[in-house]
């Protein structure tokens, strides 16, 4: 176990709708990681977020957004949805001085 | 900007057997350097990782890794595989920018089946 809790597990929703995945961090792990995993695209880094803060950003979509909370939770909002952003997306934690992310389970999105 | 080089996508071997998976990275400093392997269904796990000090540093699972800047590779090694070894490995790098920017890029991963 983590420590990082990722909800859903598993979500299924049509084309053009709008979900939003939930992530906790590890306890005392200020920054949050998302990173979206297909088969044709592997693991792409999505965004980063610290203290509330957005830090970096990656291959993120514009339909795309991300917030993190004042108790640190995070949720990623995806919207408009295509089949394409049928993924697998993982929330990461980690404490900066030591580089190394620890990863949730996933939740895996199907759209249809 | 950081970049991994996973070779192998599939490597197959038998039971008993040893492994290296192969792993070169591109990156302008001294980087981060870590192995994660994912099971069906799962997260990722980390298995080890390179900071500093001793290029060849041990893991969990009885897995070594040697970072050899040179050749810009961190291998992934284990002397014997078990059959629950089998399990997508991707090999990342680190790097950390200004003001709290860190950025994890991975590899595309390489499968392994695993022979009885």
């Amino acid at each position: 176990d983590s420590g990082v809790t990722q909800t859903p597990k598993h979500l299924i929703t049509a084309t053009g709708q709008r979900v939003t995945l939930r992530c906790s961090p590890r306890s005392g792990d200020l920054s949050v990681y998302w990173y979206q995993q297909s088969l044709d695209q592997g693991l792409q880094f999505l965004i980063q977020y610290y203290n509330g803060e957005e830090r970096a950003k990656g291959n993120i979509l514009e339909r795309f957004s991300a917030q993190q909370f004042p108790d640190l939770h995070s949720e990623l909002n995806l919207s408009s949805l295509e089949l394409g952003d049928s993924a697998l997306y993982f929330c990461a934690s980690s404490a900066m001085s030591t580089g190394e992310l620890f990863f949730g389970e996933g939740s895996r999105l199907t759209v249809l | 900007a950081q970049s991994v080089t996973q070779p192998d996508i599939h490597i197959t071997v038998s039971e008993g057997a040893s492994l290296e998976l192969r792993c070169n990275y591109s990156y302008g400093a001294t980087p981060y350097l870590f192995w994660y392997v994912q099971s069906p269904g799962q997260g990722l796990q980390l298995l080890l990782k390179y900071f500093s000090g001793d290029t060849l540093v041990q893991g969990i699972k009885g897995f070594e890794a040697e970072f050899k800047r040179s050749q810009s590779s961190f291998n992934l090694r284990k002397p014997s595989v078990h059959w629950s070894d089998a399990a997508e490995y991707f090999c990342a790098v680190g790097a950390f920018g200004g003001g709290s920017n860190y950025k994890l890029t991975f590899g595309k991963g390489t499968l392994l089946t695993v022979n009885p």
